[in-house]
């Protein structure tokens, strides 16, 4: 079975400083990675993938990603946070091996302070 | 061009009633999964449709069924609702059917809450 597993039910930081969100994850084969983020009373919004090469994957907004396969992680990260980036972010996994539904990990909030 | 449609976006219901909830997929995609999301169990996958037939289903009881039409517009219904189905219900729509690569894009969901 697949799972995702987003330690910090929230993460605070302030404006102007690095963020990282962390994320691990479990599956039988290659993994297939996702970050979405979610703003209140929305839907989840997709920021960037990771199906294979480089380790380091850019996506929306300046976020960015490490896939780490030895430690099973995929955090994501932003040099230089804006307070607008405050938001619920969702990791998620699917085994690239054979069919899979996409997992979802709990979510961890994002608090950017001015 | 347009996204994910999620049509009613609020709705509420009593206890014992039946709910039905309505997605239409970004235009050329043919796979629409739906998921609910409540704060204690987060994001739970429900069932997902491609090309009009069901491919996968989540833990979910006999009460949750969907659907999906010839244009990939998709429906889900709850019958017999209990409070705990109060939640947010999000609708994500791709172009391939979830084991690809492809991602996922959300609808804004419907939030349906029972009294």
């Amino acid at each position: 079975a697949q799972s995702v597993a987003q330690p910090e039910d929230q993460v605070k930081v302030a404006e102007g400083n690095p963020l990282t969100v962390k994320c691990t994850y479990s599956v039988s084969g290659n993994p297939y990675l996702f970050w979405y983020v979610q703003y209140p009373n929305r839907g989840l919004q997709f920021l960037l993938k990771y199906i294979t090469g480089d380790n380091l994957v850019k996506g929306s907004y300046g976020f960015e990603a490490e896939f780490n396969k030895s430690q099973t992680s995929f955090h994501l990260k932003k040099p230089s946070a804006l307070v607008s980036d405050s938001a619920l972010y969702f990791c998620a996994v699917r085994d690239g091996a054979g069919y899979s539904t996409l997992t979802f990990g709990k979510g961890t909030m994002l608090l950017v302070s001015p | 061009k347009a996204g994910v449609t999620q049509t009613p976006r609020y709705l509420i219901k009593t206890r014992g009633q039946q709910v039905t909830l309505s997605c239409s997929p970004i235009s050329g995609h043919r796979s629409v999964s739906w998921y609910q999301q409540t704060p204690g169990q987060g994001l739970q996958f429900l069932f997902e449709y491609f090309s009009e037939t069901q491919r996968n289903k989540g833990n979910f009881p006999g009460r949750f069924s969907g659907r999906q039409f010839s244009n990939s517009r998709s429906e889900m219904n709850v019958s017999t609702l209990e409070l705990g189905d109060s939640a947010l219900y999000l609708c994500a729509s791709s172009l391939g059917p979830q084991g690809t690569n492809n991602e996922q894009f959300f609808g804004p969901g419907t939030r349906l809450t029972v009294l």
